[in-house]
Parts: C-alpha cells; structure tokens; sequence
C-alpha cells in the first residue's frame, strides 16, 4: 500500500507551549488528509478533515483555533496543536487518500505528552 | 451521520483456532468497509476492506463479509497466531463524503499460544 510518514513520533513539551505535527504521504497525491486524535484503549476520533489548497472541516466539538491545520501541498498537512494543556495529551495520528481511490493509509501517529 | 458498532471488545482464542469479529453500521449509503490492525504505539494498518457490490473477500487467513440488507460485516481470522494479536478496527465510510470514515470501538484480540 501506499506510504503515509508522521513526524515526529513522540513529543514532549511544556503546558503553553505549541506543538506542530507533520503527516506526507511519500508516494502519492492526497488531496484529502484526515487527523485524529486516540486516547488509551479508546478508537480512533475523527478531529478534521482537510483538502490540499482548502481550509479544514472541523468535527463538532473540536476547537479549530487550538487545532490548526495546513494542507499547503498535495503531499503534507499539519497539525499544530497550540498552548497545549495536558489534557491535550494523546495519541495524534493522521491518515492520507488519494483522488482516485477509497483507501486511507495512516501514518504511524505522534505520542503527544504535556507536561 | 454514521454510526458503527464493533463487538466483542476482546477476544482472546488459541493459536491456531479462528477468531471473528462483527460490526454493524448505520448508514445504508456506506459503501465501503475496511479493516484495520493497530498495534501498541502504533498507527492502524489496513488488512483488508470490501465495498457494497460484494459480499465476501478473502486474502489468505483473512476474510470479510458483508449483508447489506442487515448492515453488518465481520472480519473471520482463521489458524490465528501470537502474532495477530492487536486491536482490530473496522470503519465504514461514504465516497462521497470524502472517504470519511467512522470506526468502531475496537476489538482487542489476544492470540494465547
């Protein structure tokens, strides 16, 4: 399947401080990247969906202006997570499709840690 | 808007007898329905998916089925090893709607040798 790389994979920062995660998908086009957001033993939850060129369409619920996303190109988005507070604390994990086809292939996720 | 519901939430079977995990959805305008395998710390890694116009597909020790008319699919591992365990996901989504797609609670699987 097609290849999907999130950096970084863990992070660590201080209460207030921002943090960006970025998702490419490194042999294909996705114009559309989707960002969730998954607590422990929990399923994955849908926080965005952005298209390449496009403002992201946020879930209900989910703070647009603490969870600022870019897709600036049809091969990276970003996640910034912005004053971060531990309750942010979980694990980020982005997925990519393409035009042409159904599939969404993820990246590995990023352990966000604030403390 | 879609909901999908995953039962059992952890099943733990022998090595080598099948394991099978069900899922019903909502939305009858779901047209696809894929399959995920997420290990610890890790991102879901598809396994295998079907859309609307088929009713069974297989890849090896894998297979899915789908009924349309009663909105559930299942996911059927069979001759499971320690290695398949993992938390299984299915999730269901609508072209149209972006390829959007709603997962189910999970399935964490434990593969006793």
């Amino acid at each position: 399947g097609a290849v999907v790389s999130q950096h970084p994979s863990w992070v660590i920062c201080k209460s207030g401080t921002s943090v960006k995660i970025e998702c490419r998908s490194l042999d294909f086009q996705a114009t559309t990247m989707f960002w969730y957001r998954q607590f422990p033993k929990q399923s994955l939850m849908l926080m965005a969906t952005s298209n390449e060129g496009s403002k992201a369409t946020y879930e209900q619920g989910v703070e647009k202006d603490k969870f600022l996303i870019n897709h600036a190109s049809l091969t990276l988005s970003t996640l910034t997570v912005t004053s971060a507070h531990p309750e942010d604390s979980s694990f980020y994990i982005c997925s990519a499709s393409g035009p042409l086809n159904t599939e969404a292939f993820f990246g590995q996720g990023t352990r966000l840690t604030v403390v | 808007g879609e909901n999908v519901e995953q039962h059992p939430s952890t099943l733990s079977v022998q090595e080598g007898d099948s394991a099978v995990i069900k899922c019903t959805y909502s939305d009858s305008a779901s047209n696809y329905f894929p399959w995920y395998k997420q290990e610890l710390g890790k991102g879901p890694q598809l396994i295998i998916d079907i859309r609307s116009n088929v009713g069974e597909k297989k890849d090896q020790r894998i297979a899915v089925t789908l009924n349309k008319t009663a909105k559930h699919f299942s996911l059927h591992i069979t001759e499971t090893q320690p290695e398949d365990s993992a938390v299984y996901f299915c999730a269901a989504s609508f072209k149209a709607a972006g390829n959007k797609l709603t997962f189910g609670g999970g399935t964490r699987v434990l593969v006793k040798p």
